[in-house]
């Protein structure tokens, strides 16, 4: 089975400047995350969405972040314009379902270097 | 605000020895208390994870230990090993939503 797919891999950008990240979740996978982790911290969660729907976006800067999720697969994440503590990586992560405690499968992460 | 709490940020153990991370947490409305494994350049991975009705469980090397009236939980890696060597992060989840949060993180490193 194949994992969560990210890309790019790696981006840097000036400050002010738009960034889009890709995620292609695990097959049949419901509900999608996009996590930001800060160098030396834990990932924190920026928006969830079950199927083509968000769940939560409580966290999610949405003065300059957004996100979509098209036909309820790929995701997309977008950050304009960038800041200089937006420098982290930006983790996708999917899972079956909602309904209860299901692990969450985590991707490679896009890392995001902001100057 | 911080609602689950990790210690130590690093840790250096000798092959063969005991690595102890522990998670302290402040909401009772935590349904699971995973552990996730990442290593440099990947993302996180689930290791093993608890149920607060439950006060060990053990899965291979690995050994969850949980309080639950103290809101604690710790990780003990038994026999470590180089390749055990990575960056370790406790969680809490809601299961209603399956929403994680996360630990601070735990650098491991285990010497040869």
């Amino acid at each position: 089975e194949a994992g969560v797919a990210q890309s790019p891999r790696y981006k840097i950008i000036e400050k002010r400047q738009s960034v889009a990240f890709w995620c292609n979740p695990i097959s049949g996978h419901a509900t999608l995350y996009w996590y930001q982790q800060i160098l030396g911290q834990g990932p924190k969660l920026l928006i969830q969405f079950q199927n083509n729907g968000v769940v939560d976006d409580s966290q999610l800067p949405k003065d300059r972040f957004s996100a979509e999720r098209l036909k309820g697969v790929d995701s997309t994440l977008k950050i304009q314009p960038a800041k200089l503590e937006d420098s982290a990586v930006y983790l996708c992560a999917s899972s079956s379902w909602t309904g209860t405690y299901n692990e969450q499968f985590f991707g490679p992460g896009t890392r995001l270097t902001v100057l | 605000q911080q609602q689950v709490k990790q210690s130590p940020q690093s840790l250096i153990v000798q092959k063969g020895g005991i690595s102890i991370i522990n998670c302290a947490y402040e909401n009772t409305a935590f349904d699971y208390f995973p552990w996730y494994q990442q290593f440099p350049g990947k993302g996180p991975a689930l290791l093993i994870a608890i149920r607060p009705d439950v006060s060990e469980k053990k899965e291979g090397r690995f050994t969850i230990s949980f309080n639950k009236s103290a809101k604690q939980f710790s990780l003990h890696i038994m026999d470590s090993q180089p390749g055990d060597s990575a960056t370790y992060f406790c969680a809490a989840v809601k299961a209603a939503g399956n929403k994680l949060t996360f630990g601070g993180g735990t650098r491991v490193l285990v010497k040869p």
